[in-house]
């Protein structure tokens, strides 16, 4: 089945503490992103990657890092995470190298912060 | 920055009518994209209209682009309770970049 595994789904961790999501997708997609959703703000992009080594910011990328050394995976790396990172998180991919066709969504990572 | 932005913010409607959200953008697309949202859920793909097409059709879903206005209405014909969700419309532009509106949340009475 063509899916999206984003891993944790719930995450309760303290400020300051390193923690990874896993992002993995089966679609032999060239095109990943993250996006942060928040209430009254919709989704916003963090971080893309237009292929395997290529990364770039979005819109909201203060306080994350990415990698992306294998095509299938993508993981978001918070490295001291702050209450202001509580949010649901979205890992998302596409064919071809930019975001222009239709995006496929993992099932989300509810992150708290305390 | 929110590319899209839709109207209404919430939309309530009885099972059987018709339900249309509209969105406004920006800047120059290249297409445009509607998602669908259950509470708390992975957003799932409904229908890409291209910057040079005026409408399109997919099951029960019409959505139509009016470049000049710079907006698109999704409508969905014969509402069921199972259609209850948000609903986001996302557009890209010139830097190839996917950037949401913040959404309508569509509840559909049985």
């Amino acid at each position: 089945e063509a899916q999206v595994t984003q891993n944790p789904r719930y995450l309760i961790t303290v400020t300051g503490k390193k923690l990874t999501v896993t992002c993995s997708q089966n679609m032999n997609h060239e095109y990943m992103s993250w996006y942060r959703q928040d209430p009254g703000l919709g989704l916003r992009q963090i971080y893309y990657s237009m292929n395997v080594e290529v990364t770039d910011k979005g819109d909201v990328p203060e306080g994350y890092k990415v990698s992306r050394k294998e095509k299938r995976n993508f993981p978001l790396i918070l490295e001291s995470p702050s209450p202001n990172q509580t949010s649901l998180y979205f890992c998302a991919s596409t064919s071809g190298t930019t975001a222009y066709n239709e995006q496929f969504f993992g099932p989300g990572t509810r992150l708290t912060v305390l | 920055s929110q590319q899209g932005e839709e109207d209404p913010q919430a939309l309530s409607i009885q099972e059987g009518e018709n339900a249309t959200m509209n969105c406004s953008y920006k800047t120059s697309i290249n297409n445009l994209q509607w998602y669908r949202q259950n509470s708390g859920r992975g957003l799932v793909h409904l229908i890409l209209i291209r910057s040079n097409e005026r409408e399109k059709h997919s099951g029960r879903l019409r959505v139509t682009l009016d470049t000049s206005k710079k907006s698109s209405s999704l409508l969905i014909t014969a509402s069921r309770a199972a259609d209850t969700a948000s609903y986001f419309c996302a557009s890209t532009g010139a830097n190839s970049k996917l950037t949401f509106g913040k959404g309508i949340t569509l509840s559909v009475r049985p």
